[in-house]
């Protein structure tokens, strides 16, 4: 089965640090697409950042980026010079073939003030 | 142009009631799903569309029904509701385009109805 696991139920930062959210998946598909979606407390899933799993080159949007490790099926998510708005769940999710995402339990992000 | 709209945002049901979730998507996507989100938990897909007609069971369909006779429209139906439905429902649309590995997978999500039932 394919699993999407995020080890940091919970994280907090203060506001203009840089933080690091993980998350690891497990797959046998050598092509599959990542994303890292965001919940604020409106409930919306608003999508954060998309990489392909054939291309090597990090993705980025603006203050996010990611750190893509195929080979060990990792897929971390850094936010540089956090900001208020930041406060979410961040979910990783992941999808192995056809449309089926699977998400990752999520990991919730206090931005400190 | 809206994106995924759902309608209603609050619902409370009694046991054994039922209901129709409604979604509405305007961009033209042929891909729709329905999520639910229990507390402190990630999504788990209940039903799946890849256009209007066809429909297919994702990781938790029990208790639910969905159809899909138009491309915007994807109504999830709640028969005989049980606490254990209790949860967040989002719809979601897709439009994958090309071969499988040259495609946009992005899905949109609605605002979400949020379900007690009691």
């Amino acid at each position: 089965a394919q699993t999407v696991t995020q080890s940091q139920p919970e994280m907090s930062v203060q506001e203009a640090e840089t933080v690091t959210l993980s998350c690891t998946y497990d797959t046998s598909e050598s092509n599959y697409y990542l994303f890292w979606y965001k919940q604020p407390p409106s409930r919306q899933m608003i999508l954060v950042i998309r990489q392909e799993a054939y291309k090597q080159q990090n993705a980025t949007e603006n203050r996010f980026s990611v750190n893509f490790q195929k080979a060990a099926k990792s897929f971390s998510l850094k936010i540089s010079d956090s900001q208020l708005g930041d406060t979410a769940m961040y979910f990783c999710a992941f999808d192995p073939y056809g449309q089926n995402f699977v998400f990752g339990p999520g990991t919730r992000l206090s931005v400190l003030p | 142009n809206a994106g995924v709209t759902q309608t209603p945002k609050f619902r409370i049901l009694k046991i054994g009631q039922s209901m129709t979730l409604q979604c509405t998507q305007d961009m033209n996507h042929n891909y729709m799903y329905w999520y639910r989100q229990d507390p402190g938990m990630g999504l788990k897909l209940i039903y799946y569309s890849v256009g209007a007609g066809i429909t297919d069971k994702g990781e938790v369909p029990n208790g639910y029904n969905v159809s899909r006779s138009t491309t915007e429209d994807f109504p999830l139906r709640l028969e005989l509701a049980a606490p254990s439905q209790t949860s967040v429902y989002f719809c979601a649309s897709s439009s994958p385009q090309g071969a499988r590995f040259d495609r946009t997978d992005t899905q949109y999500f609605g605002p979400g109805t949020r379900l007690t039932v009691l």
